[in-house]
């Protein structure tokens, strides 16, 4: 069975652009989250949906945004992109809210 | 969120086993521990989970303490591949939803 994919892999943005990054969760799986991750640090929780309703929020800005499609994929979308956003932003999935989560192998944002 | 303490960084050698501790002394009844490990230039990898008691699974053994205040992560053969950074994370209560990362143990595996 697959597991969670994303896309695109790897992508560069000029400051003050906008990117939607995109998630297939585990079949089956309910709920999506995402997380960003900055070189050297832990991934930071970023949202979470759950039944295509947003069911959590970090500590991020609104130039951050997203939503969870009938079909369970995801889209992050981050506006006025700044040259800090630069990190690896991390889909997950799990079956429910409250179940074991599985990662993809992440899309890698460079802003210059 | 509850926090956990680890190592910055431990050595093992291939093919030794390896006790990877965590602290959670703030630990609430209701929080399961979790580990994940994160090989380099790929996103985080389930490795095990329990509440109480101790667990064993193809990857890895999770041994709890008693009081729940610390666990060990042990993996009982290290493999190069087992080279990582490894996370030990408390999921649970009103934030069951999410991951709560630390900075981790890196764990370097010498040949």
């Amino acid at each position: 069975d697959a597991g969670v994919t994303q896309s695109p892999t790897h992508l560069i943005k000029t400051r003050g652009q906008q990117v939607t990054l995109r998630c297939s969760p585990i079949s089956g799986h309910k709920s999506v989250s995402w997380y960003q991750q900055v070189l050297g640090q832990g991934p930071q929780f970023i949202f979470q949906y759950y039944e295509k309703e947003e069911r959590g929020r970090g500590n991020f800005p609104d130039r951050f945004s997203a939503r969870q499609f009938p079909n369970y994929s995801s889209e992050l979308n981050v506006n006025a992109l700044l040259l800090g956003d630069s990190a690896l932003y991390l889909c997950a999935s799990s079956f429910n809210s409250g179940n074991t989560i599985y990662f993809g192998e992440g899309s890698w944002l460079t802003v210059v | 969120d509850a926090k956990t303490t680890q190592p910055n960084s431990m050595e093992s050698n291939e093919e030794e086993p390896v006790h990877l501790p965590c602290n959670h002394s703030t630990i609430s009844g209701t929080d399961y521990i979790h580990w994940y490990r994160q090989l380099p230039s790929q996103g985080p990898e389930y490795v095990i989970h329990g509440l109480t008691s101790n667990v064993n699974n193809r990857m890895a053994s999770l041994a709890i303490a008693e009081d729940r205040k610390s666990s060990t992560l042990i993996l009982h053969r290290a493999t190069l591949r087992d080279a990582a950074v490894y996370y030990c994370i408390l999921k649970g209560g009103g934030s069951n939803y999410k991951l709560t990362f630390g900075k981790g143990t890196l764990l370097t595996v010498n040949p």
